[in-house]
């Protein structure tokens, strides 16, 4: 299994500001993926975070707006850009570690954009 | 595309049994995953299925049909604490030897009532 922390766990940010949201897995995992969960909704893929490369960002989702870091094999960032209240949502880290079966999800950073 | 799609809502008693039903167009299917989630907290795994057929796990079962495009979980001797939302996922074909992305369904709240 893997055990992801992530930081913060909850912040409440101003319209217009950015926010920086860290990931660090316990083991060296090759996939790592984020993904946004709006209140009362289900889990929205952003992107796949590729280290040594850019992310691979899905649909609906640009680099200019969530940017993301992948320096090492065990961390990620995802900023949240120039944030609006719609912005305002769960996020949460995932990776996949040991097999195609076994994914794991961080306990999400609660976002609040005033 | 990914359509996944499973009820919003069940309701059950505690003891009983209940069928929560995922069907699923994907372009390319590479695994099903149910995951629990209690509100305020991260999904954690419950079960996944690449091959046809029943997948028991103590009180859950996992059923999947690829011909059919479905799934369901199975929940025996329900209790309080299964109160929660169930979300159906399925991974996509990677490319190469990159291992497929996992797309939600929009979950399915059940509520367990004494």
């Amino acid at each position: 299994s893997a055990v992801i922390s992530q930081k913060p766990s909850r912040d409440i940010c101003q319209r217009g500001t950015s926010l920086t949201i860290q990931c660090q897995v316990d083991s060296q995992v090759t996939m790592m993926f984020w993904y946004r969960q709006q209140p009362g909704q289900s889990l929205t893929l952003i992107a796949t975070a590729n280290q040594g490369s850019e992310a691979t960002y899905e649909s609906g989702f640009v680099i200019d707006k969530f940017p993301i870091s992948r320096p090492n094999l065990t961390f990620s960032t995802l900023t949240v850009s120039n944030m609006s209240p719609e912005d305002s949502s769960i996020y949460l880290c995932s990776v996949v570690a040991g097999g195609p079966r076994e994914q794991y999800f961080g306990p999400g950073t609660r976002l609040t954009v005033t | 595309g990914q359509n996944i799609d499973q009820p919003t809502e069940m309701t059950a008693t505690e003891g009983a049994i209940v069928q929560i039903n995922c069907t699923y167009q994907t372009s390319g299917f590479n695994g099903l995953f149910w995951y629990q989630q209690h509100a305020g907290e991260a999904p954690t795994f419950l079960s996944y299925n690449v091959l046809d057929g029943l997948e028991e796990k103590g009180r859950f079962s996992s059923f999947l049909s690829r011909s059919k495009g479905y799934s369901y979980l199975l929940l025996k001797e329900l209790q309080m604490k299964d109160s929660a939302s169930y979300l159906c996922a399925v991974r996509d074909q990677g490319r190469g030897s990159t291992l497929g992305r996992l797309y939600f369904g929009r979950g399915t709240q059940l509520t367990v009532w004494p």
